[in-house]
């Protein structure tokens, strides 16, 4: 099946500094969805894209759909303790609609104080 | 507004026993999937419902079973547990499968199965 790849695979960083990671895929995507995972709950969605080139922000959070619509990226600024948990990208490919959403293995995110 | 509500949170279970993990959703959602999330690995589908009265398979189907006898209720059920079934399930909603619609998780069940 498509399979998504998000890197880094974790990442340990300093309370303020700015975060960056992406997502990546063989094939073609109409929507690029990014989520926050805590721990012992459910994915909750930070961002949703829809357009190739389309830039989205939620507060600290911005989020690119990238041009060639096979990749995606999230960007946090000033980074705060309660960013810590898992990020996944999930995408929803060009042929395919509704129930095939595609999830990335998650970018697991720690800051330090 | 409730959203997604999964049960149980925590469960253990032996080889060959059954269970059924319970989903509801109260946001008058069509669609319904239950996903499977291993650890390192993005989440998997195991079987969706467009409505009432239908579903399919999804990636990893096998081992388990649904139903969708309501718009609200989409009930997973393990027959024979085995030990590659330890995994945390969660349930999702969406309204409709256009591009432009999301999925809204329930917060998982973590099954053991020992």
């Amino acid at each position: 099946g498509q399979q998504l790849n998000q890197s880094p695979q974790s990442m340990f960083i300093q309370e303020g500094e700015d975060v960056s990671m992406n997502c990546t895929s063989s094939s073609i995507f109409n929507t690029w969805l990014w989520y926050k995972q805590d721990p012992g709950e459910g994915p909750v969605l930070l961002i949703a894209l829809y357009k190739a080139g389309e830039l989205t922000s939620n507060g600290r959070l911005t989020a690119q759909f990238g041009i060639t619509r096979k990749d995606s990226f999230l960007n946090i600024s000033a980074s705060i303790p309660s960013d810590v948990g898992i990020y996944f990208c999930a995408g929803q490919p060009l042929q395919v609609y509704g129930q095939n959403f595609v999830f990335g293995p998650g970018t697991r995110l720690s800051v330090l104080p | 507004n409730a959203g997604v509500t999964q049960t149980p949170k925590f469960r253990i279970l032996k080889i060959g026993q059954s269970m059924t993990l319970q989903c509801a959703q109260d946001m008058n959602h069509n669609y319904m999937y239950w996903y499977r999330q291993d650890p390192g690995m993005g989440l998997k589908l195991i079987y969706y419902s467009v409505g009432a009265g239908i579903t399919d398979k999804g990636e990893v189907p096998n081992g388990y079973n649904v139903s969708r006898s309501t718009t609200e209720d989409f009930p997973l059920r393990l027959e024979l547990a085995a030990p590659s079934q330890t995994s945390v399930y969660f349930c999702a909603s969406s309204y409709s499968p256009s591009t432009n619609e999301k999925l809204f998780f329930g917060s998982g069940t973590q099954l053991s199965v020992l």
